[in-house]
């Protein structure tokens, strides 16, 4: 049983394209995250929704765009792709006050 | 804002023999989390362990164990009997709690071998 799931696993695509990235959790859990983890591995946050309303929005390009349609979907949709948006991606989420769970990543070139 | 700083890039350890992985982190909130997180090479993050800042008893699970001062804001991890399935990327991370859930600020993180 996935507990945090993401679809795809890879993308591979070129400059300038539009892409998603799709998140889902069967944990019932309330809160979901978007984090990026760049080439030196370092883990950075990205978008925070809480009960499909966002509530941290990082300092990310507005290429990038969330979209929550429940609680249980965290969906990530970016456009005008460029070379510096290759990296991994990673959806969490968790309940209340407790630690995260994470999807197993999705790995973005861009080409 | 808070920070985390882990201060080896690198670290090797022999099979069996016990290692420990350094973290200090800054911050003013005086409720948070600390949490180590393992990342081998299938890169999935999967939780190793958990600390509640106002708990004064370092927190264990199996072979891994912290030493939290929080005085010093200091959470090392150590690892007893290391495996070779302990060859990972582990990350160190602070969570504030406040009335909703806050994202983690993560360290660099240290890159364990593991060495049979």
């Amino acid at each position: 049983d996935t507990a945090v799931s993401q679809t795809p696993k890879y993308l591979v695509t070129q400059m300038g394209n539009d892409k998603s990235i799709k998140c889902e959790q069967n944990l019932g859990h309330d809160t979901m995250y978007w984090y990026k983890q760049d080439s030196k591995k370092f883990l950075k946050i990205m978008f925070s929704y809480n009960n499909k309303e966002l509530i941290i929005n990082e300092t990310v390009p507005n290429r990038f765009s969330p979209k929550s349609p429940d609680k249980a979907h965290l969906n990530l949709h970016i456009n005008s792709l460029e070379l510096g948006d290759s990296a991994v991606y990673f959806c969490a989420s968790s309940p209340q006050g407790s630690e995260q769970f994470f999807g197993p990543g999705t790995r973005l070139t861009v080409l | 804002a808070q920070t985390v700083t882990q201060s080896q890039p690198e670290m090797s350890v022999q099979e069996a023999e016990t290692v420990t992985l350094s973290c200090t982190y800054d911050t003013s909130e005086s409720n948070y989390y600390l949490f180590w997180y393992k990342q081998p090479p299938s890169r999935q993050m999967i939780l190793v362990i958990r600390q509640e800042a106002y708990k004064q008893q370092n927190a264990t699970e199996n072979r891994f164990s912290v030493n939290f001062q929080k005085a010093a804001k200091s959470f090392s991890l150590k690892i007893s009997d290391s495996q070779l399935g302990d060859t990972a990327m582990y990350f160190c991370a602070f969570m504030k709690l406040n009335s909703g859930n806050t994202p983690l600020v993560f360290g660099k993180g240290t890159r364990l071998s593991v060495i049979a």
